[in-house]
């Protein structure tokens, strides 16, 4: 079975500055989907960008880029220029045809100015 | 509706009761999944329903829990004679199909179970 794991339960930024979140994941399959969910006090899980196995180029979308490595089933988030607004739980997904979206236990990430 | 919406958004139930749990999920999705997040914890897969295929209910933690989906729309979880584990966040969401895993799944806010 697949497994996702995020081995930061918390991490601090300040604004402005950048983060760097970890997650590393298990399988044996070689086609599938890695994603990052923010989910904010108000509780709904909020997709914040998401990677294809087989595209080598790391997906960036405005100030969130991820840095995918395949080979160390490795796929960390990276937050430019953070706002008070990223402060919220973050949980990293894996998902194939073969199985569900499943989520690692996800790292709080608080914003200080 | 213009998001997945679930209700109630909160519910204090005493142990030993039954209870139901609604998701409205996004118009036109014909994939709808029910997780379950523990305080502090990750989501916890429970059961997934895709069209008028067969659920997926390998995630369901036991035979008080159950969920149906009426008309491919609507969906309940009920969770028969609730004991204190139970207490939770039971998250609803929906995406367009299954075929293409990368799709975007979108989630509702959730319904808070705390049982007494």
């Amino acid at each position: 079975a697949q497994t996702v794991t995020q081995s930061q339960p918390e991490m601090s930024v300040q604004e402005a500055e950048t983060v760097t979140l970890s997650c590393t994941y298990d399988t044996s399959e070689s086609d599938y989907y890695l994603f990052w969910y923010k989910q904010p006090p108000s509780r709904q899980m909020i997709l914040v960008i998401r990677q294809e196995a087989y595209k080598q180029q790391n997906a960036t979308e405005n100030r969130f880029s991820v840095n995918f490595q395949k080979a160390a089933k490795s796929f960390s988030l990276k937050i430019s220029d953070s706002q008070l607004g990223d402060a919220a739980m973050y949980f990293c997904a894996y998902r194939s045809a073969a199985s569900k979206l499943t989520f690692g236990t996800g790292t709080r990430l608080q914003v200080t100015l | 509706g213009a998001g997945v919406s679930q209700s109630p958004s909160n519910k204090v139930t005493e142990k030993g009761k039954d209870v139901e749990l609604r998701c409205d999920p996004i118009s036109g999705h014909t994939a709808l999944y029910w997780y379950r997040q523990s305080l502090g914890q990750g989501l916890e897969f429970l059961i997934y329903f895709q069209g008028n295929s067969a659920p997926d209910k390998s995630g369901l933690p036991s035979d008080r829990f159950s969920a149906e989906r009426t008309g491919g729309s609507v969906s309940t979880l009920t969770i028969q004679r609730t004991q204190q584990e139970d207490s939770a966040v039971y998250l609803c969401a929906s995406s367009t199909t299954s075929g293409s895993y990368g799709n975007t799944i979108y989630f509702g806010e959730g319904s808070w179970l705390t049982v007494v």
